[in-house]
């Protein structure tokens, strides 16, 4: 099975701040990885998929990049809306599927 | 565009089981696959399987095999996962999620999940 590890598991920044959350996929999984924001008590909501590809509605700021086993999501200028826990997803393994365990954005 | 609208809350005794629904609207239903994903109070997601209405086989999670079923239902447009043998560690919220796909020449799909319902918070106690 693959297992995917994300650093930090949380950090604390000011908005404005540039935001820089990596996942680790314990096998090479090309692009296939997906990124999730999730504010409480709401379901999570996609952002990036195959690695970089930005979904519709989902502002600029963010960015995703990485193939193989690293991959990187990043906020350019966070916002007071981007505090939330973020997950990655690898889909190399379709049908099957998992989730990074997660990394917590909060206020400095 | 699709939307997944979920069954409600539920409380349930450790042994039973609970059958959550998912109910799509505003797209196309079955050539699309419905995923299954719950998260724990406090804990992270979890992918538990998943089916594609119009094959009509789902696939699982190991640790869910055996204790889990996926169905859906075309005429409806309805998905359901039914988890049994409920102990209080099944206590979670549950979502269903479309499968979304980008098909790739000569190579593999892409797959994220897009959109998701709104969550089934599931209570097992005696």
């Amino acid at each position: 099975d693959i297992q995917m590890t994300q650093s930090p598991s949380s950090l604390s920044a000011s908005v404005g701040d540039r935001v820089t959350i990596t996942c680790r996929a314990s096998q090479s999984i090309s692009s296939y990885l997906n990124w999730y924001q999730q504010k409480p008590g709401k379901a999570p909501k996609l952002l990036i998929y195959a690695a970089s590809s930005l979904q519709s509605g989902v502002p600029s700021r963010f960015s995703g990049s990485g193939s193989g086993t690293d991959f990187t999501l990043t906020i350019s200028s966070l916002q007071p809306e981007d505090f939330a826990t973020y997950y990655c997803q690898q889909s190399y393994s379709t049908p099957s599927f998992t989730f990074g365990p997660g990394t917590k954005v909060d206020i400095k | 565009q699709v939307q997944l609208v979920q069954s409600g809350a539920e409380v349930k005794k450790p042994g039973s089981s609970v059958k959550v629904s998912c109910k799509a609207s505003g797209g196309t239903f079955s050539s699309y696959a419905i995923s299954w994903v719950r998260q724990a109070p406090g804990q992270g997601l979890e992918w538990m399987g998943g089916i594609i209405p119009i094959f009509g086989t789902a696939n699982y999670a190991q640790k869910f095999q055996g204790r889990v079923t996926i169905t859906a239902d075309e005429s409806t447009s309805t998905a359901y996962m039914e988890l049994s043998s409920l102990r209080s560690e099944d206590t979670a919220v549950y979502y269903c999620a479309r499968v979304g796909v980008r098909i790739v020449p000569a190579a593999m799909s892409y797959n994220w999940f897009d959109p998701w319902g709104q969550g089934t918070l599931v209570t097992v106690s005696s």
